[in-house]
């Protein structure tokens, strides 16, 4: 059975600081999904990785395939990086199993 | 190009009744996959469509059904409801749901009394 697991589960920032988000998964997979979930419900997928780095913006997410262990940056963090942050894998089956999320306020 | 819609966008039921939510892929897109997502579980999968064939479904009873059409929307049904089953209940769609981006709906926020 796939777990997946992210820490910390809750996060509190001042505007500006550097943030990072881990997560770890026990089995092989294809690929990872970096998710923000806004309070109302709407999610969007942030990257999609399944080697090396990606960056957009201020937002860096690295993953660590023979570690089995991903990490979301956030540089320069502003209130409007608030929100619910959620690792997803693909693990060779159609569907992607989730971490639990990390809630992330960014306070000013 | 237009996103995922959902509808309804909230919904109250009283238990034992059914209910059927419903989700419209972004254009072009063919693989529909539905999760349910509660304070407890978090995010967890229900099933996945790809042109009108369920691929894959996950570890939910019976009650949870679904089907795709032609068009490639897709529906959801829940049979004999449980308070349990109060949930947002998010759609998401892909070209094919192996290794893609997946775009997801603005979830029905389901209550269940």
């Amino acid at each position: 059975k796939n777990e997946v697991e992210q820490s910390p589960q809750n996060l509190t920032a001042q505007e500006g600081e550097f943030i990072t988000i881990n997560c770890s998964y026990s089995v092989g997979i294809s690929a990872l999904h970096w998710l923000q979930q806004h309070p109302g419900g709407g999610i969007v997928s942030l990257f999609m990785l399944s080697s090396g780095k990606k960056k957009h913006g201020r937002l860096i997410a690295t993953i660590n395939i023979q570690e089995k262990h991903s990490s979301l940056h956030i540089t320069a963090s502003h209130p409007r990086d608030s929100a619910v942050y959620i690792c997803a894998v693909w693990a060779g089956s159609y569907q992607l199993t989730f971490g639990k999320g990390t809630k992330l306020s960014v306070i000013p | 190009k237009a996103g995922v819609t959902q509808t309804p966008r909230y919904l109250i039921k009283t238990r034992g009744q059914q209910v059927t939510l419903s989700c419209s892929p972004i254009s072009g897109h063919r693989s529909v996959s539905w999760y349910q997502q509660t304070p407890g579980q978090g995010l967890q999968f229900l099933f996945e469509y790809f042109s009108e064939t369920q691929r894959n479904k996950g570890n939910f009873p019976g009650r949870f059904s679904g089907r795709q059409f032609s068009n490639s929307r897709s529906e959801m049904n829940v049979s004999t409801l449980e308070l349990g089953d109060s949930a947002l209940y998010l759609c998401a769609s892909s070209g094919d749901s192996k290794v893609e981006t997946q775009y997801f709906g603005p979830g029905t926020r389901l209550l269940v009394l």
